[in-house]
Parts: C-alpha cells; structure tokens; sequence
C-alpha cells in the first residue's frame, strides 16, 4: 500500500522567511510520480511539480525549490523569501502503483502554511 | 482552455437520501478523477473515468457511482447517504488513463453537507 506522511501540520512564518515543507512516501513500487499541489481557501488544488521515481535532479522554479531523494524516501518543498500570497494549504502526493497508473493519487494530509505579514 | 467545473457548490442532504454531482472537464481531457476531502484531511481517491468507463477504484463502497458522457463530463453519484459522507468532493481532468501519472486540473469541489 501507498502512503505519504506531512509530519507538518501547520507553519507559520513572518513574510521573507524561507520555509521547508516536508514530505515522506512509502511505495513498494519502482516506477512511480510525486506530486506537490497547493490548496487555496478557494478550495481547488493548483497543480505545482511533478517528478518521477526515476529522476532524482533537484528542481527549482523561481522562489519555489524541490528536493527529491530516494534514499530517504522525501520530496520536500521549499519557499524562499515567502509572500502572504504563498498562504494555503500544501499537499504532497503520490501516484503510479501496480495498477498502472489507474489507481489515482495518494496524498498526505497537508501542511498549512500560514505567512504572517 | 475552459477549466474544470463542478455543480453545484454546495448541497445539504438528509440521511438517507441520494445526491448527484456533476463536473466538466477541462477541454481536450478524456479522464476524470473524483477524489472525497473531509475537513482538515487530504482528498481521496474515488474512482476514475476513462473514455466513458470506469478503470480505477478508490476503497470506497458501492453507493457510490458515477458516469463519464462521450463529452467526458461526469456525474458522481452517492446512494444512502451517510453522516461520513460530509465533505468537499473534488472533481479533476487529466489526459490518459493513468492519472496516478498525469498532472491532474482540479475544479473548485462541491461542499456536501449530511444532516
């Protein structure tokens, strides 16, 4: 079985701090995707990174960073220089398994992130 | 690009009863992903829809159920309705079958409430 931990479940930063969301998976799979989604009070998750088991490369997209490693299963997510817009809750999730890819995702619970201004 | 769509917003349901919900895809996806979020947990995975069948089941019971149209929008149906029940059901579009490996486009959800 799939499973994925956020041992965070709230963060409270002042506005310009850096802050590290953490995630841990467990899949019994050696093919399989990460995902990072953001939740907004608007309720719709925004889609934010996806990475594959396969490719372990440290990826970042302008504040937001991502380090993905196997050896300790974590895919955690880091904010630089936060914004009150950065405010939400985050989740981290895992997809892939035995059915193909058919079996929909599995996510944490979520980390709420709350930048203070 | 029109987005995800899901109706109605919110809904109040009785114990017992049934509810219908409905969401569009976004356009040119043929996969739909319902997924149950109850207050403060993250979503689960309902089922999937790909090109009108079902090839992806969450461990949820069979009153729940839906349907995927040829114009891939879809419909989630739940019989019975139960307490439990009470959430926020997120509708999302991929394309392809596998949504456990596809970025997924989710609408706003639906807030059920079970009295």
């Amino acid at each position: 079985a799939q499973k994925v931990t956020q041992a965070q479940t709230e963060i409270s930063v002042v506005e310009k701090e850096d802050v590290t969301l953490d995630c841990v998976y467990e899949t019994r799979d050696t093919t399989y995707y990460l995902f990072w989604y953001k939740q907004p009070p608007s309720g719709e998750l925004v889609f934010l990174i996806r990475r594959n088991s396969f490719d372990e490369q440290n990826e970042i997209s302008g504040r937001y960073s991502w380090n993905f490693q196997k050896s300790t299963s974590s895919f955690n997510f880091t904010i630089t220089a936060s914004q009150v817009v950065d405010s939400a809750v985050y989740f981290c999730a895992l997809g892939g398994g035995s059915g193909g890819g058919a079996d929909g995702l599995t996510f944490g619970k979520g980390t709420h992130l709350i930048i203070q201004p | 690009e029109t987005g995800v769509t899901q109706s109605p917003t919110h809904l109040i349901k009785t114990r017992g009863q049934q509810v219908t919900l409905r969401c569009s895809s976004q356009s040119g996806h043929n996969t739909v992903s319902w997924y149950q979020q109850a207050l403060g947990q993250g979503p689960q995975f309902i089922f999937q829809y790909y090109r009108e069948e079902e090839n992806g089941r969450g461990n949820f019971p069979p009153r729940f159920s839906g349907l995927q149209f040829p114009n891939y929008s879809s419909e989630l149906n739940v019989n019975a309705l139960e307490l439990d029940d009470s959430a926020l059901y997120l509708c999302a579009s991929s394309l392809g079958r596998a949504v456990g490996y596809n970025e997924q486009f989710f609408g706003p959800g639906t807030r059920l409430t079970v009295l």
